[in-house]
């Protein structure tokens, strides 16, 4: 199963403040995800990045959020100015090998807490 | 209707028990179907993918109705570290790559 981290495991931050949350695959990967679950609902997919560019976004992915892949590795994902209703826990998840259809492994999540 | 629904649960069962549980979902062209298990503000871990002849890991089993549109998973010998809310996810290929989930079934063992 591929591996990935994500740092920081946990961050608090204020209302309107920039925060950046960030995935670090073990290995070599083109395909990343960016998944949020606010607490108590489901998991719900935020955007996807294939070969250094954005493949989809959903709805909630809007002009507040961004992503990139500053250095080949690291992949971020940037909210530029928080509201509270950022809070939930952001999961990374990055594209299984050969597995049928999409299998997506996901990295253990970053809780975003914003006050 | 919701892309992936679940019964929230939770199902409580005695060790050793086996419990089945279904997922529907509305979207005739998902293609690919997953179950993950998510331990409590952890992230969601592969459980197995569903095939369509349905398959068996050890003690879990999943089974996919593709003319009724749902999925389901029994797990036999229930054990204490069973524990979870096991998550009903879809990949549609039109859709992109995103897996779209359902809320969760409540899986409590009990001694």
């Amino acid at each position: 199963e591929p591996e990935v981290t994500q740092t920081p495991s946990h961050q608090v931050t204020q209302m309107g403040q920039e925060v950046i949350l960030r995935c670090v695959p073990i290995s070599n990967h083109l395909y990343f995800y960016w998944y949020r679950q606010i607490l108590g609902q489901k998991v719900e997919f935020l955007v996807s990045f294939y070969n250094n560019e954005i493949s989809e976004k959903s709805e909630i992915f809007d002009d507040q959020f961004s992503v990139e892949r500053p250095d080949g590795s690291n992949f971020t994902l940037k909210i530029r100015s928080t509201k509270l209703e950022d809070s939930a826990m952001y999961f990374c998840a990055i594209k299984g090998g050969s597995q049928r259809g999409d299998t997506q492994y996901f990295g253990p999540g970053t809780r975003l807490t914003v006050l | 209707r919701k892309e992936v629904e679940q019964d929230p649960g939770p199902f409580n069962v005695p060790e050793g028990a086996t419990v089945a549980f279904n997922c529907t979902y509305s979207n005739s062209a998902s293609q690919s179907f997953f179950w993950y298990r998510q331990d409590c503000r952890k992230e969601p871990k592969l459980l197995m993918s569903v095939y369509s002849s349905g398959n068996e890991d050890g003690r879990f089993t999943a089974q996919l109705n593709r003319a009724s549109q749902y999925i389901s998973l029994l797990i036999r010998d229930s054990k204490l570290s069973d524990s979870a809310t096991y998550l009903c996810v879809v990949w549609v290929k039109a859709a992109g790559n995103k897996l779209t989930f359902g809320g969760g079934t409540r899986v409590l063992v009990k001694p």
